[in-house]
């Protein structure tokens, strides 16, 4: 039972335009959201969140946006970088309960200089 | 360098094996979090131990166990091992064991069962 989704195993993007990174849920329960970086080789880093009380999260070149009605989240990088081909992670928790993280799959991207 | 490490970095070994890997988390995280990534998978969470204790347990089977010492490193124990048990295993730590603060993970033990 795959509660988190990430749909586009990888992505390509050329250097300096929008990469667009999607993640679907469908516990109803989660309400906090994150995004993972990894780099071969290396474990997961974090890269930014967002709790459920809002629809929009900006840390510099990465935006996180929530569409709760529709369970969906996705990562926002502009403009991309060459250093911005990774792996990238979605996951959720519920705050309440069982408070684990959930990951989805990954999305590989690929920035083309 | 997240502050978690974790030996060994790559272990091979046969069927029927038992393995222990192991992992010390930042200074001063109480939390231990594990986490299996298969090939093409998302990263399954096993179990997580804070200050010493269980706290939420997912996917682990019965032929895996863990724990957490005083020192607050943490060990997870594979047993009976099967060629699908072949993976990265990660290892993460937080602060306060809150699911919603960020974690931090170290590069991972990739296990080989031939």
């Amino acid at each position: 039972d795959q509660q988190v989704k990430q749909n586009s195993p990888s992505l390509s993007v050329q250097e300096g335009r929008i990469s667009i990174l999607n993640c679907d849920y469908t516990n109803s329960m989660f309400d906090y959201f994150l995004w993972y970086k990894k780099y071969p080789a290396e474990g997961p880093t974090f890269l930014i969140s967002i709790s459920s009380i809002k629809d929009k999260n900006e840390d510099g070149r990465f935006t996180v946006f929530l569409n709760k009605s529709a369970k969906h989240l996705s990562l926002h990088i502009v403009p991309s970088q060459p250093g911005d081909s990774a792996v990238y992670f979605c996951a959720a928790s519920a705050s309440f309960g069982n408070e684990k993280l959930t990951f989805g799959t990954g999305t590989r991207l690929t920035i083309i200089p | 360098d997240s502050g978690v490490t974790q030996t060994p970095k790559h272990l091979i070994t046969a069927t029927g094996q038992r393995v222990t890997l192991r992992c010390s988390p930042r200074s001063g995280d109480l939390s231990v979090y594990w986490y299996q990534q298969s090939l093409d998978q998302g990263l399954q969470f096993l179990i997580q131990y804070y200050n010493g204790e269980e706290r939420a347990k997912g996917n682990i089977l019965e032929r895996f166990s863990a724990q957490q010492f005083p020192d607050l490193h943490s060990e997870l124990n594979l047993s009976s091992l099967e060629l699908g048990d072949s993976a990265l295993y990660f290892c993460a730590s937080s602060a306060d064991g809150r699911a919603y603060g960020e974690l931090f993970f170290g590069e991972g033990s990739r296990l080989t069962v031939l």
